[in-house]
């Protein structure tokens, strides 16, 4: 089990660019999450998906941010234009929706460190 | 509104010595807590889960955690720490009667284990 791959593990870029994020899931997981995670605010919840649909987007920040999941295997997480305030890890996560959606635990990649100067 | 608090920021223990890392709930129903460890420049792993049944449960790693429902608490525990524990833990909830697959994680306490 290869766990959740994401790419690239560390991103720089000027403020204004566009910055696209890549998730690859366990596969046969259903599930699938974006989180952000910085030091005021702790891990926030950003998007999910079940069955490639999204399903809760509340915790996407603004209009910037967007998130796909075109097949089982891939998902993507945009902002554009990106700005200093999105520094962050990014962290994809996916788990089992069976055989009980409550108690299964969630696999998490190693993340991506972005920073927006 | 569900919630999760774990009050340390940070937990040092000696080498060898028992720890616990305090992890507080506040749900409407009844719960599904989980934690889970970080170590640095990695993802979240998860340790173990409490659903139903006995209240002391035993993941990975020799940790365990008691449920305690009058307490609202869940705090996780080890007999003997390891340098190699040192770490970020992370508490979360999931409220039974929630209706959303969402975890609410706590702001995490970092495990000092001293040698």
């Amino acid at each position: 089990d290869a766990g959740v791959i994401q790419s690239p593990r560390h991103e720089v870029t000027e403020m204004g660019q566009e910055v696209t994020l890549r998730c690859k899931p366990i596969s046969g997981h259903d599930y699938l999450f974006w989180y952000r995670q910085t030091m005021m605010r702790g891990l926030e919840l950003l998007i999910y998906f079940n069955n490639n649909v999204p399903i809760d987007d509340s915790g996407m920040p603004e209009d910037r941010f967007s998130a796909k999941m075109p097949n089982a295997s891939f998902s993507t997480l945009k902002i554009q234009p990106s700005e200093p305030r999105d520094s962050a890890v990014y962290f994809c996560a996916s788990s089992l929706g069976q055989p009980k959606l409550l108690n299964q635990p969630q696999h998490f990649g190693d993340g991506t460190r972005l920073s927006i100067l | 509104a569900q919630s999760v608090a774990q009050p340390e920021d940070q937990v040092n223990v000696a080498e060898g010595n028992p720890l616990t890392v305090k992890c507080t709930y506040s749900v409407s129903g009844n719960p599904y807590l989980f934690w889970y460890v970080q170590y640095p420049n990695r993802g979240l792993q998860f340790l173990l889960k409490y659903i139903t049944g006995d209240n002391l449960v035993k993941g990975s790693y020799g940790f365990e955690a008691e449920f305690n429902k009058s307490q609202t608490s869940f705090h996780l525990k080890k007999p003997s720490a390891l340098v190699s524990d040192s770490a970020l833990y992370f508490c979360a909830v999931r409220d039974r009667a929630g209706g959303t697959y969402k975890y609410i994680f706590g702001t995490g306490t970092r495990l000092k284990v001293l040698a």
